[in-house]
Order: structure tokens, then sequence, then C-alpha cells
């Protein structure tokens, strides 16, 4: 099956800084990716929908300064947590889809994101 | 706006015993993919079995299958010979057929499984 990696799959940043989030399709060209975040015991939250060379689609009440997202290649996309603050400590997903692949999304291992 | 319902927040099975997960959807749609998607501990999110909705047969993978109901929006999940590496979260989740759009998971069922 095709394979989406993210790295890092841990990472610890103080209050104020940014940090960089990347997801990566090892074996196929991913026209779209999505983000998703999940608290604890709880469903994946879309956050933004991402596809190669475009601006990304932010769901409603995600602020699209904070969570920068771009999709440069076919197989590349990252999320950016800008001025990160203890709430935005969470398990971050990515997952990818190439068109006309049965429907099928592919997920990344996730990241782990702790703000001191 | 298509929304994914799953009734059961925790399920327990003993070990070897078949258990099914409820799932129910509510879509104007009339093509589109249903899944079902675990997540062990380690949190990745696997791919269990998937249903396309113009498919009348049932999808199964080998202990996996599923009751597809399209009139009714149900599609539930039967594990049958239920092991312990099954125990995890399991979510149902429903993608359109229309596009590259994204899936709408439910909130997960936790299935236990007791040796």
């Amino acid at each position: 099956g095709a394979v989406v990696s993210q790295h890092p799959s841990r990472v610890i940043c103080k209050s104020g800084t940014s940090v960089k989030i990347e997801c990566r399709s090892l074996d196929f060209q991913a026209t779209t990716m999505f983000w998703y975040r999940q608290f604890p015991k709880q469903s994946l939250m879309l956050m933004a929908t991402s596809n190669e060379g475009s601006k990304a689609t932010y769901e409603q009440g995600v602020e699209k300064d904070k969570f920068l997202i771009n999709h440069a290649s076919l197989t590349l996309s990252t999320l950016t947590v800008t001025s990160a603050h203890p709430e935005d400590s969470s398990f971050y997903i990515c997952s990818a889809t190439a068109y006309g692949e049965g429907g099928e999304q592919y997920f990344g291992p996730g990241t782990r994101l702790t703000v001191t | 706006a298509q929304t994914v319902t799953q009734s059961q927040p925790e399920m327990s099975v003993q070990e070897a015993e078949t258990v099914t997960l409820s799932c129910t959807y509510d879509t104007s749609e009339s093509d589109y993919y249903l899944f079902w998607y675990k997540q062990p501990p380690s949190r990745q999110m696997i791919l269990v079995i998937r249903q396309e909705a113009y498919k009348q047969q049932n999808a199964t993978e080998n202990r996996f299958s599923v009751n597809f109901q399209k009139a009714a929006k149900s599609f539930s999940l039967k594990i049958s010979d239920s092991q312990l590496g099954d125990a995890a979260m399991y979510f149902c989740a429903y993608r359109s057929r229309t596009g590259n759009t994204p899936l709408v998971f439910g909130k997960g069922t936790r299935l236990s499984v007791i040796a």
C-alpha cells in the first residue's frame, strides 16, 4: 500500500516559537493532502485541505494565520504552527490521496506536539 | 453536509468471539465510499475495510466484514474470531465520490478484547 511519512514524530517547543511538521507521500503523487488534529480519546478533526500548488482551504474555526499550510509539491505538504501556545499541544495527523485512487486516504503516523 | 454516527463509545468482546460495531450516516448523495479505520495505541490509522456505495455486495477482509444497508444508511462492522490485537479505537468514515473531499469521521468506538 501507499506510504505517508510525517516528521517529526514528536516535538516539544517553547511557547511563542514556531514549529514545522512535514508530511510526505513516499511512493505516490498526492494531489490532495489533509491535516487533522486529534485530542485524547476523541475523533479526528479536519483542520484544512491542501491541493498541490494552491492555497489551503481551512475549516471553520481554524486560524489560517496560526496554522500555515504549504503544499509545494505533489509529495510534500507542511504545517507550521506559528507562535505556539500550550493549547496548541495536540496530535496532528496528515493524510494524502491521489485523484482516482478509489477514495482511500493514506495516513501518516502523526506528530505529537507539546508546547511548554 | 454529511454526518457519521457511532452510537457505541465502548465495546468489549471475549477473545475468539464475534463483535459488531454500529455506524449510521446521513447523506443526500447516491454514490460514495464508506470505511472502517482502526487506530491502535500507536495512533497510526489503519484501513480495515472499504465499501463502495454502488456495490450491493458487502465487503469482506478476512475476519472483518460489513453489513451495508444503503436504504437504512447503516454500515456495521463485524469482527469474527476476535484477537487481542484487535483492541483499538475504530472509526467509521464517509467520503464523497465527487472530487477530492476529506473523510467525515464518526466519534469512534473503543474496542476491548478480553483474554
